[in-house]
Order: structure tokens, then C-alpha cells, then sequence
């Protein structure tokens, strides 16, 4: 399994983009890199995958290099409900069991 | 179902005592995971059940835990002689088989 690493913690304000990086070194031809949010008292929701390049949806973009060992998840123009844990997995999006080890997460604060 | 649903939400149980956690994931998810998570802390995997394969119960914490998955779908989480050190959030988290995880709202389980 691919390990990532993350901040542990971020703080931001109202209103500006917020980059949260994660590194992974050792992924794997076939891994995928998802992210996934979790506000307290809730499981985590799923927000992003993507394979290489560039990803947007209506949450979030992330951005890939080339060489794919490090992601980036892009939050814009964040506001207070933003304020959440953000895990970066790794995995093979054939093989749901490749996807089973959440690190501790990035704790993103945002302050008004 | 429209989510996955865990019941029950809270479970306050004495020391010694055996508890059963109850998961039930989206109709059609072959894929169905356990995590437990302590307060503050990142999700630790328990178990992984894939369709008719045998689960892997790499991350269970001893032999008091086992879980089971019925039909292919329900499953329930056993601990047996609950500990002090068991008290956590239990989520489950079910797949069609890649990695968008959807995870239930969890089981909040006290033991004193």
C-alpha cells in the first residue's frame, strides 16, 4: 500500500484558497488518489479522485504532477462550514481493498 | 437504500459485557468496510468484505472482535468482553467495488 503524508494541521481564513499537499513517494502504476472529508460527528464524504493531471468538480480541484507522488486538493474561497479533516488515500481503483489505510488527515481551521 | 445506514448511533454498554454493531450498506455495494475511530484521532481499518470472498480481518484488534457479513450485504460487528479501550466511533463505509466510499454516520460505543 502506497503510504501518504499529510500536515497535520492548517488554518485559513474566509474567503482564501486553501492547497492541502499530500505526498506519496511510492504510488503505484495503478493507484488512484482520492480525498475524503469529515466534519465532526460524521463519517467521512468522499470528495475528489483523480489519476494525473487536473481534476475540478463543484468542491474542489486537484492538481497532479507528472510524476504523481504528491497531490494537491484545492479548496476555493473557503468558508467556516470548510472547517473539517481532509485524508488523501491511495489505491487502486480496481481493487477496493487497496484503499483501506486512512491516515491522520490534514485538520483545516477556518477562521473568520 | 439511499445511504448507508449504522445502528445503533450510541451504545453505552458495562465492561465485560458483549456488544453488536449493526451496518447496513447500499443495496447493490459489494464492497463493505469496518473503521474505528478514537476521539481526535485518524480511522484505524478493522475489516474488509468483498462479495463472496473471504474477509480480511488484517486489522481487527484481537480475538474478541469479528464481524460478519450476511447474504452479502448486512453486516454486524461483534466485540465480545468490552474493554474501556474499545470505546470509539465504529463506521462502516460501503463500495461498488473502486474507491468512492460511502460512509455511515457511525456507532458512538462508551464502555465503562
Amino acid at each position: 500500500l502506497a503510504k501518504t503524508t499529510q500536515p497535520i494541521s492548517m488554518d485559513s481564513y474566509e474567503g482564501q484558497e486553501v492547497n492541502i499537499t499530500c505526498s506519496h513517494n511510492n504510488i503505484a502504476t495503478n493507484d488512484y488518489i482520492t480525498w475524503y472529508q469529515q466534519f465532526p460527528s460524521q463519517g467521512p464524504r468522499f470528495i475528489i479522485q483523480g489519476y494525473k493531471t487536473k481534476v475540478t468538480n463543484e468542491v474542489a480541484s486537484l492538481f497532479i504532477p507528472a510524476d504523481r507522488k504528491s497531490s494537491t486538493l484545492s479548496l476555493p474561497r473557503v468558508s467556516l462550514s470548510d472547517t473539517a479533516v481532509y485524508y488523501c488515500l491511495v489505491g487502486d481503483n480496481n481493487n477496493a481493498g487497496n484503499m483501506l489505510t486512512f491516515g491522520g488527515g490534514t485538520r483545516l481551521m477556518v477562521k473568520p | 437504500g439511499a445511504g448507508v445506514s449504522q445502528s445503533p448511533s450510541n451504545k453505552v454498554t458495562e465492561k465485560g459485557k458483549d456488544v453488536e454493531l449493526r451496518c447496513d450498506p447500499i443495496s447493490g455495494h459489494t464492497a463493505l468496510y469496518w473503521y474505528r475511530q478514537s476521539l481526535g484521532q485518524g480511522l484505524e481499518f478493522l475489516i474488509y468484505f468483498q462479495g463472496n470472498s473471504a474477509p480480511d480481518k488484517s486489522g481487527l484488534p484481537s480475538d474478541r472482535f469479528s464481524a460478519e457479513r450476511t447474504g452479502g450485504s448486512v453486516s454486524t460487528l461483534t466485540i465480545q468482553r468490552t474493554q474501556q479501550e474499545d470505546s470509539a466511533v465504529y463506521l462502516c463505509a460501503s463500495s461498488p467495488g473502486g474507491a468512492g466510499y460511502t460512509f455511515g454516520s457511525g456507532t458512538r460505543l462508551t464502555v465503562v
